[in-house]
């Protein structure tokens, strides 16, 4: 079976433009989590979903930031305009509702903002 | 809140010697503990999981974890290093049923042959 699928796996970017990361989850799954991993910060949970409906986002760190899942099969993660600060890893991870921490990791999407 | 300390930041250990990944946590409920492996540049993968049953837990890959409550220590060992353990292992806890993870700093594990 696919694991969860995220792309791109590398974007460099210039500060200002937008940047849009893409996830696949698990088919099944039903919960969905936006993480960021930085050397500084370590992993940091950004947002979270559960049957596609956003249940924290407190750790987005600000309104440049956004996130979507229109539905079962994917969700985006959107930073307009980007920031130097913004250069990370970030990962998409999946799971069962019913099976809260078992979480399933995408390879990631190492973002530089330039 | 809850909270995890990974005491180590690295582990140098040769190929087929004991391992050992030390964790402490803190939690204002019930908690569930993780550890989570990951390789470079790859996603993270679950290795094991305590919830509320046997204290002794054992994971993929002949890892297993020890749930200590009156230590509030949640250690991670392996009988015997191969090389392809290698990677950075995270301790991880969540109040149980909760979907929010804590992860703690992460510890380096370097096996030499």
């Amino acid at each position: 079976d696919a694991g969860v699928i995220q792309s791109p796996r590398h974007e460099v970017t210039e500060m200002g433009q937008e940047v849009t990361l893409r996830c696949k989850p698990i088919s099944g799954h039903n919960s969905l989590f936006w993480y960021r991993q930085t050397m500084m910060r370590g992993l940091e949970l950004l947002i979270y979903f559960n049957n596609n409906v956003p249940i924290d986002d407190s750790g987005m760190p600000e309104d440049r930031f956004s996130a979507k899942m229109p539905n079962a099969s994917f969700s985006t993660l959107k930073i307009q305009p980007s920031e130097p600060r913004d250069s990370a890893v970030y990962f998409c991870a999946s799971s069962l509702r019913d099976s809260a921490g078992e979480l399933f990791f995408g390879e990631g999407s190492r973002l530089t903002v330039l | 809140a809850q909270s995890v300390t990974q005491l180590d930041s690295h582990v140098s250990v040769s190929e087929g010697t004991p391992v050992l990944l030390r964790c402490n946590y803190s939690s204002s409920y019930s908690p569930s503990l993780f550890w989570y492996v990951q390789h470079p540049n790859k996603g993270l993968q679950l290795l094991l999981k305590y919830t509320s049953a046997a204290t002794l837990v054992k994971g993929i890959n002949g890892f297993e974890a020890e749930f200590k409550k009156s230590e509030t220590s949640f250690h991670l060992t392996k009988p015997s290093a191969h090389m392809s353990d290698a990677a950075e292992y995270f301790c991880v806890v969540s109040a149980r049923g909760f979907q929010k993870l804590v992860f703690g700093t992460g510890t380096r594990l370097l096996v030499s042959p």
